[in-house]
């Protein structure tokens, strides 16, 4: 599965958008996107995922470059229950047995 | 959301000493998993099982060893606990009809090992 990047930590102010990008250029042609988050102490919580057309759900959208090479995940209207670490994934999917290899995340923290 | 019960939620036990957490799922996922998750390290699997009494490695699978006898419960046992292990466990299952890839997890147990 490819590696992904992402930075460290984020911060952003309750009601503004969220913006959390991750890099993945070594990403191969059936490989897809995926998003979860964890909360402190939860388990993590899957968001959404893609693999080239841009996605959007009730949580969030999801935005694919065409080269497929980077992604960001977008919270419209973050709020302080969205503070929490925020993981990009990729990986063949979905019928695959295989695991979902979780790397370090995005800590973001909504700030009032 | 998966209804996924892991238990205990808490144990404190002594090295050396044998222990067994349990997940239980009560929506047919055919896939389970158990993770752990350590500071620095994210979350690593353990095991996983692709059906009843059907289980491979995961990617830290020394110390550990499972079992599937029925579809809705996977079983993580440590035979001899070391303090290594003391960590937060995370089981997962997916719905292979689905086919959407998307993994539900539990809550988490919390081991600690003296």
């Amino acid at each position: 599965d490819a590696k992904t990047t992402q930075p460290t930590s984020m911060d952003c102010a309750e009601g503004r958008a969220a913006n959390l990008p991750c890099n993945h250029s070594t990403i191969s042609g059936n490989e897809y996107v995926y998003w979860y988050r964890q909360i402190h102490s939860q388990g993590p919580q899957y968001i959404i995922h893609g693999l080239k057309n841009n996605e959007t759900n009730e949580m969030a959208s999801l935005i694919i470059t065409e080269d497929r090479k980077s992604s960001t995940l977008i919270l419209p209207h973050a709020t302080l229950r969205d503070t929490a670490v925020y993981y990009c994934i990729v990986r063949v999917a979905p019928g695959s047995q295989g695991n979902l290899i979780f790397g370090k995340g995005t800590k973001l923290s909504v700030k009032p | 959301d998966a209804g996924i019960t892991q238990s205990p939620r808490h144990k404190v036990t002594e090295t050396g000493t044998p222990v067994t957490l349990r997940c239980h799922q009560t929506e047919n996922h055919r896939y389970m998993y158990w993770y752990r998750q350590d500071p620095g390290h994210g979350l690593r699997l353990i095991h996983y099982s692709y059906g009843v009494k059907d289980t491979d490695k995961g990617e830290v699978s020394d110390g550990y060893s499972v079992s599937r006898s029925k579809t809705e419960d996977f079983l993580l046992t440590l035979e001899s606990a070391t303090s290594s292990q003391t960590s937060v466990y995370f089981c997962a299952t997916k719905d292979s009809i689905a086919n959407t890839g998307e993994l539900f997890f539990g809550e988490g147990s919390r081991l600690t090992v003296l």
